[in-house]
């Protein structure tokens, strides 16, 4: 699986967006770009998936480049609730062995 | 989503022991479910595959003898672990593959919290 680069933490104030960027160099050609949200001692939640230009729903956005190397998670107006680990990954649909590999994650704390 | 429990949500034991923790998957057929473990402030590391009625596949550095998966069904898989010591203390997640929208969705319990006396 590719290996993904993201900020330790962000700081943000209630209200405001939130970008947060994910470097992936040698994302491969199969490979989708999927973001986890996971609050302290709960599992993770999946927020958004995406392979190239630009998806929305109803929690976030997520930003593609044409080269794929980076993508970066919108999160629009967030408030205290959204304070928790954001995890990015990448990687190609193989089947039922299809692993998840988590990265460092990026620490997103919001403040009034 | 799909809906994963765990049971129980947090466990203390004393050394020695054994453990088995309980995931099912509530509203869907999990063919493969999926055991993490947690450290405080670090990110979720990959244990092992369990697959429905066939061997786990346990990832490098973990010991199979020692963390026994069982995925006797399509809503149930079980981690016992055994001769639980101290370092073994963290948070254990499981999760469930289901055909969804998105392509290696997984739906994530709410974790299992094993402290280890």
């Amino acid at each position: 699986l590719a290996k993904t680069t993201q900020p330790i933490s962000m700081d943000s104030y209630e209200g405001q967006e939130v970008n947060i960027t994910c470097s992936h160099n040698n994302i491969a050609t199969n490979d989708y770009i999927t973001w986890y949200q996971q609050f302290p001692s709960q599992g993770p939640r999946f927020i958004i998936q995406g392979y190239k230009t630009k998806v929305t729903n109803e929690v976030a956005s997520l930003f593609i480049p044409a080269d794929r190397k980076s993508s970066t998670l919108s999160l629009p107006r967030v408030s205290l609730s959204d304070t928790a680990v954001y995890y990015c990954l990448v990687g190609a649909d193989t089947g039922t062995a299809s692993k998840l590999t988590f990265g460092t994650g990026t620490r997103l704390q919001v403040t009034l | 989503g799909a809906v994963v429990s765990q049971h129980p949500s947090r466990v203390i034991c004393k050394s020695g022991t054994s453990v088995k923790i309980e995931c099912r998957s509530l509203d869907f057929q999990a063919t493969t479910m999926f055991w993490y473990r947690q450290f405080p402030k670090q990110s979720l590391m990959l244990m092992a595959t369990s697959n429905e009625g066939s061997k786990a596949t346990y990832e490098q550095g973990v010991e199979k003898d020692k963390f026994l998966i069982n995925h006797a069904s399509l809503t149930l898989s079980t981690l016992t672990v055994t001769s639980a010591h101290p370092e073994d203390s963290s948070f254990y997640i499981c999760s469930g593959r289901a055909s969804g929208t998105y392509y290696n969705e997984q739906f994530f319990g709410p974790g299992t919290r094993l402290t280890v006396l």
